[in-house]
């Protein structure tokens, strides 16, 4: 039983340079979001999916882009990275009123 | 929107000892969901204790439990016999669920270090 599984778990760009972090999850959750965890800041909701082919932005979204072509994928795009795009990057899915499943992060550093 | 927050950056106590955490939220919602997460240095979020608006009794699951004041809109996490495994960031979480959106948004954590 994997969960969520997140790739890659480390990731350095340079400026400007684009990426996907992939997201992929095996419970059939319908929900599905992506949090960016920073010092003194806790987890940020980047973006998120209530099923497959609607997404939503939620606080901190730009920069980012998202699709959901089917239940269990939620990649996260990164179109022109900056070094304020520096963070641990959670994806998490979850049932209607259930608590949030979490893949093991990624760290991404953009230098 | 709701926000959450956790009023002390970090804590520590001695093992085997009680320690409280600190939870306070702001929300208009009659309806939601409470939760704490912990994230051991394995960065890993792993959820501790979950608590229904709706319901008065506090949650408890072995060494943890809550105290949940819904007037005040206070949400503690409570420590009992504090082991060294316990060390880690602590997150309390709001969530509202509007049909199949789980809106979960987070505290920026404290981070609890048991000292043997």
């Amino acid at each position: 039983n994997a969960g969520v599984t997140q790739t890659p778990k480390f990731q350095v760009l340079k400026t400007g340079q684009s990426m996907t972090l992939q997201c992929a999850q095996d419970m059939n959750h319908e929900y599905m979001s992506w949090y960016r965890q920073d010092p003194g800041m806790g987890l940020r909701l980047i973006h998120y999916s209530v099923g497959a082919g609607i997404t939503d932005q939620g606080e901190v979204p730009n920069g980012y882009n998202v699709s959901r072509s089917t239940t269990e994928d939620f990649p996260l795009r990164l179109l022109s990275a900056a070094p304020s795009q520096t963070s641990v990057y959670f994806c998490a899915s979850s049932w209607r009123g259930s608590p949030l499943h979490f893949g093991n992060g990624t760290r991404l550093t953009v230098t | 929107a709701q926000t959450v927050t956790q009023s002390q950056p970090e804590m520590s106590v001695q093992e085997a000892e009680t320690v409280t955490l600190s939870c306070t939220y702001d929300t208009s919602e009659n309806n939601y969901y409470l939760f704490w997460y912990k994230q051991p240095p394995s960065r890993q979020m792993i959820l501790v204790i979950r608590q229904e608006a709706y319901k008065q009794q506090n949650a408890t699951e072995n060494r943890f439990s809550v105290n949940f004041q819904k007037a005040a809109k206070s949400f503690s996490l409570k420590i009992s016999d504090s082991q060294l495994g316990d060390t880690a960031m602590y997150f309390c979480a709001f969530m509202k669920q509007v049909g199949n959106n789980n809106d979960m948004r987070f505290g920026a954590g404290t981070r609890l270090t048991v000292k043997p």
